[in-house]
């Protein structure tokens, strides 16, 4: 696709319940990754994937959160039995490549909001 | 991952040049300075990242001093839509790949 897209757009969740976030990157990118961004807060790195492994979960949250991505492209971020904390922007980004100096390129971002 | 240091806001009258700087004196010889910028409710954008030399694109200019521990991102002809928050980030080669560390950034207001 033309960018990095992110579905759903919004979503709001009763605390205690799953949501499944999802994120299509720009066709061709191996590497991707996902942040997230607490109210006036700056973006926080939870996790990277170079093709559909993910060497590095250290930014994970808690054991509640978990990503995956299949087949080199689309990856879903979940979070289960979610918490009023877990109130967020999540952005997902995806670069061409893995390593340093490729640029990523963010998607328009997921607002979760739970109640 | 270094740190940086930005002025957390700036105004500047459209038109005219906007001169964002940024302070990242532990950088290290292998890490790039990228600048990222966000509009209110959208996800950064790209805006310009370099090494060691100056580097120009169409939406800005990159300025890194001799010693890499600071530079001052040029947007030439700032316009109402350049108002964003400007994000300065070091980094690049870790262990845990390309992971960018996102401060709180320069608020830059363009006004008429």
């Amino acid at each position: 696709g033309a960018g990095v897209s992110q579905s759903p757009s919004n979503k709001v969740t009763e605390k205690g319940k799953d949501v499944e976030l999802r994120c299509d990157p720009i066709s061709g990118h191996t590497a991707l990754y996902w942040y997230r961004q607490s109210l006036g807060q700056g973006l926080e790195f939870l996790i990277y994937f170079q093709g559909n492994s993910a060497p590095d979960k250290s930014g994970l949250p808690s054991d509640r959160f978990s990503a995956e991505r299949t087949g080199g492209s689309v990856s879903t971020l979940t979070i289960q039995r979610t918490q009023q904390e877990d109130s967020a922007v999540y952005l997902c980004a995806s670069s061409r490549v893995w390593g340093a100096g490729d640029t990523q390129y963010f998607g328009p971002g997921t607002r979760l909001t739970v109640l | 991952d270094a740190k940086t240091t930005q002025p957390p806001s700036m105004d500047c009258a459209e038109g005219r040049a906007a001169n964002l700087p940024c302070n990242h004196s532990t950088i290290s010889g292998n890490e790039y300075v990228y600048w990222y910028r966000q509009i209110h409710s959208q996800g950064p954008q790209y805006i310009i990242h370099g090494l060691k030399n100056n580097e120009t694109n169409e939406m800005a200019s990159l300025i890194i001093t001799e010693d890499r521990k600071s530079s001052t991102l040029i947007l030439p002809h700032a316009t109402l839509r350049d108002t964003a928050v400007y994000y300065c980030i070091v980094g690049g080669v870790t262990g845990g790949g390309n992971k960018l560390t996102f401060g709180t950034g320069t608020q830059l207001k363009v006004e008429l």
